[in-house]
């Protein structure tokens, strides 16, 4: 879905580095989550936001911080990246308004901490 | 907090043959229930999902059936094709709060 993107696609780091994911979107939604998705594991939530001013930890949040910017904007951050952090990560929204909580995810950035 | 188990892990199918995946809930205020597949190097989405007021659902080749009194739903695809192969998730919400998936289902459609 081209209304959720991601920045960057790939990202190669090393332990220790500060790493920002960033999402945008232009679909208005007001509730923004990132996922981690490891193999076998399947998706698991790191943070969510149901507005600006709102941010609540997930399942996973240990190592993880977020920050949301606009509306349409929701950052993570990994402060000092570990090598147990390489996975894909998928940023999604949600409308609170809308027909449930269909979640509409982004392409996801894979990244790789050595 | 809500915790979803989904199963099996892995499936395999013969073209043409049905398949099943099946969830279970905790959280008896759940209330939304989507699936989602998500095919090899792409973003999950959402391909069928059912309410609590609702005991099944139906869109073409794939139907979702729901037993709130037992906590579980489940996914049946018929007439199973090549382009079904990937990965599938359940979910559940309360529809006020996060959503909370299964671990998914490889899903193998056999020529």
């Amino acid at each position: 879905d081209a209304d959720v993107t991601q920045t960057p696609r790939n990202r190669i780091t090393k332990t220790g580095k500060r790493i920002m994911l960033e999402c945008s979107q232009t679909k208005g939604h007001d509730r923004m989550y990132w996922y981690r998705q490891d193999p076998g594991l399947g998706l698991r939530l790191i943070y969510y936001s149901f507005d600006v001013k709102d941010i609540n930890k997930g399942e996973i949040s240990d190592g993880y911080s977020v920050s949301r910017q606009a509306q349409a904007k929701f950052s993570l951050s990994l402060e000092s990246a570990i090598p147990n952090q390489t996975a894909l990560y998928f940023c999604a929204t949600s409308d609170s308004g809308g027909p449930g909580d269909t979640q509409y995810f982004g392409p996801g950035t894979r990244l790789t901490v050595l | 907090g809500e915790n979803v188990e989904q199963h099996p892990s892995t499936l395999s199918v013969q073209e043409g043959d049905s398949a099943v995946i099946k969830c279970t809930y905790s959280d008896s205020a759940s209330n939304y229930f989507p699936w989602y597949k998500q095919e090899l190097g792409k973003r999950p989405q959402l391909i069928i999902d059912i309410r609590s007021n609702v005991g099944e659902k139906k869109d073409q080749r794939i139907a979702v059936t729901l037993n709130k009194t037992a906590k579980h739903f489940s996914l049946h695809i018929t007439e199973t094709q090549p382009e079904d192969s990937a990965v599938y998730f359940c979910a559940a919400s309360r529809g006020d709060d996060k959503i909370i998936f299964g671990k998914g289902t490889r899903l193998h459609i056999l020529p």
